[in-house]
């Protein structure tokens, strides 16, 4: 059964400041990783999607990476800003089509 | 284009009653699923279908029921609600494996 773990649950930065978030997965059979961000009390807005011939996406300011040798993934924001303030979701998907998704990294950007 | 559209967008039930949420795209998607999101957490796939006419069960499938007739489709019914199916429901939808998915505005229920 695949689980998918997002660490840290909650991130606090000063504005400007570059992060990551981790998400770790424990079936390297992914077929491909996406992000997500959510704010509070909306739905989902896809970031960027990862296919598992991937390595990494680029869109912005972000940048996401795929290692499936050791079940990781990262998302790198640059130059965070207040607007950036949402909770962080990643979701790997099987072949047969079937998502689980980790419990989401909360961020805060402070100005 | 509407993307992933959901109905109600909020919905009260007393325990033992019976509704039916639901979504619709107009992408001609193949990929359609439904997920519940509790407070504080992820999302948690209830069933999912890779096109018309088919149907599996996801993470948490007890208590829910779908069918996919059509392309645009993907109702998800609770047979008989209880309070431990008060949550946000998300649709969602995807071409295919491995492509990205769009989701839904979600469903908030209420059981009580």
């Amino acid at each position: 059964k695949q689980e998918v773990t997002q660490i840290p649950a909650a991130l606090s930065v000063p504005e400007g400041e570059n992060l990551v978030l981790n998400c770790s997965f424990t079936d390297s059979a992914i077929y491909n990783l996406q992000w997500f961000r959510q704010d509070p009390g909306k739905g989902l807005t896809s970031l960027l999607l990862i296919q598992s011939s991937q390595r990494e996406q680029t869109s912005g300011r972000l940048n996401a990476s795929l290692d499936k040798s050791s079940g990781r993934s990262t998302l790198y924001i640059a130059a965070s800003q207040p607007g950036d303030s949402a909770t962080y979701l990643c979701a790997g998907m099987t072949n047969a089509g079937k998502s689980t998704f980790g419990d989401g990294t909360t961020l805060t950007v402070k100005p | 284009n509407a993307g992933v559209t959901q109905t109600p967008k909020f919905q009260v039930l007393k325990t033992g009653q019976s509704m039916t949420l639901q979504c619709a795209q107009d992408m001609n998607h193949e990929y359609m699923s439904w997920y519940r999101q509790d407070p504080g957490m992820g999302l948690r796939l209830i069933h999912y279908s890779v096109g018309a006419g088919i149907t599996d069960q996801g993470e948490v499938p007890n208590g829910y029921n779908v069918s996919r007739s059509t392309t645009e489709d993907f109702p998800l019914r609770l047979l008989s609600a209880a309070p431990s199916q008060t949550s946000v429901y998300f649709c969602a939808s995807a071409a295919g494996p491995g492509t990205e998915q769009y989701f839904g505005p979600g469903t908030r229920l209420t059981v009580t």
